[in-house]
């Protein structure tokens, strides 16, 4: 089972619409990571969060510790958001300092 | 801003070659790390280093070593390329203090080196 799982897997919108991509985890985490990916294989990270809720720009990123889930939404989507999405977490008991990836959720916004 | 690069943004090599990827940091980032990112498989983590000359072995090390002479430079060497090695190679690094302390530091990533072994 992984630890990591995002939904959906691909995600295709039209322009304008809003977005949300899911992150469910399995383990205890110290933090919770929101990346982004976008053809050509850069990643830049968008979020971290370890509570609440954390907003730039028309990205929003929320976190439940309870439920161990977080979601990314994105409002007013624009083509130049189509990338892919990677959840990944630091887990609370991390003598390594790894990080837990998820597989990424691929979004693709239309004019 | 940090600055993470990486020697080569595409690279062709023969199987049985001696493979090197270079990525360097500038923002003095005591840990660095290499991926593999493949289709389906997301991002895995191959070694890992938290000091100058001090390396970890990550989820799959197997055909793969590492260098750590300098504190930004990390080398992901492949001693004898296999066409099964052909993948996106992605360096990151972030600022730890040390092995063992949790610390809420986002890992910044290069670019990515697209590795196609024949």
């Amino acid at each position: 089972k992984n630890e990591v799982e995002q939904s959906p897997q691909n995600l295709t919108a039209q322009e304008g619409e809003f977005i949300t991509i899911n992150c469910s985890y399995s383990v205890g985490i110290s933090a919770l990571h929101w990346l982004q990916q976008h053809p050509g294989g850069g990643i830049v990270s968008l979020f971290m969060l370890s509570s609440g809720k954390k907003k730039h720009g028309r990205l929003i990123a929320t976190i439940n510790i309870q439920e161990k889930h977080s979601s990314l939404h994105i409002t007013a989507s624009h083509p130049r958001d189509s990338a892919v999405y990677i959840c990944a977490v630091s887990p609370l008991m991390n003598r390594d300092d790894k990080i837990i990836f998820g597989k990424g959720t691929r979004l693709h916004i239309l004019p | 801003d940090v600055k993470v690069t990486q020697s080569s943004r595409y690279l062709v090599k023969r199987t049985g070659e001696k493979v090197f990827l270079e990525c360097v940091q500038d923002m003095d980032h005591e840990n660095m790390f290499w991926y593999r990112q493949d289709p389906g498989l997301g991002l895995r983590l191959i070694y890992f280093s938290y000091d100058v000359k001090m390396k970890e072995k990550g989820d799959i090390p197997e055909g793969y070593s590492v260098s750590r002479e300098k504190k930004e430079r990390f080398s992901l060497i492949l001693e004898s390329a296999s066409t099964n090695q052909t993948s996106m190679y992605l360096c990151a690094s972030s600022l730890v203090p040390g092995q063992g302390i949790v610390y809420q530091e986002t890992q910044y990533f290069g670019p990515g080196t697209r590795l196609l072994v024949l």
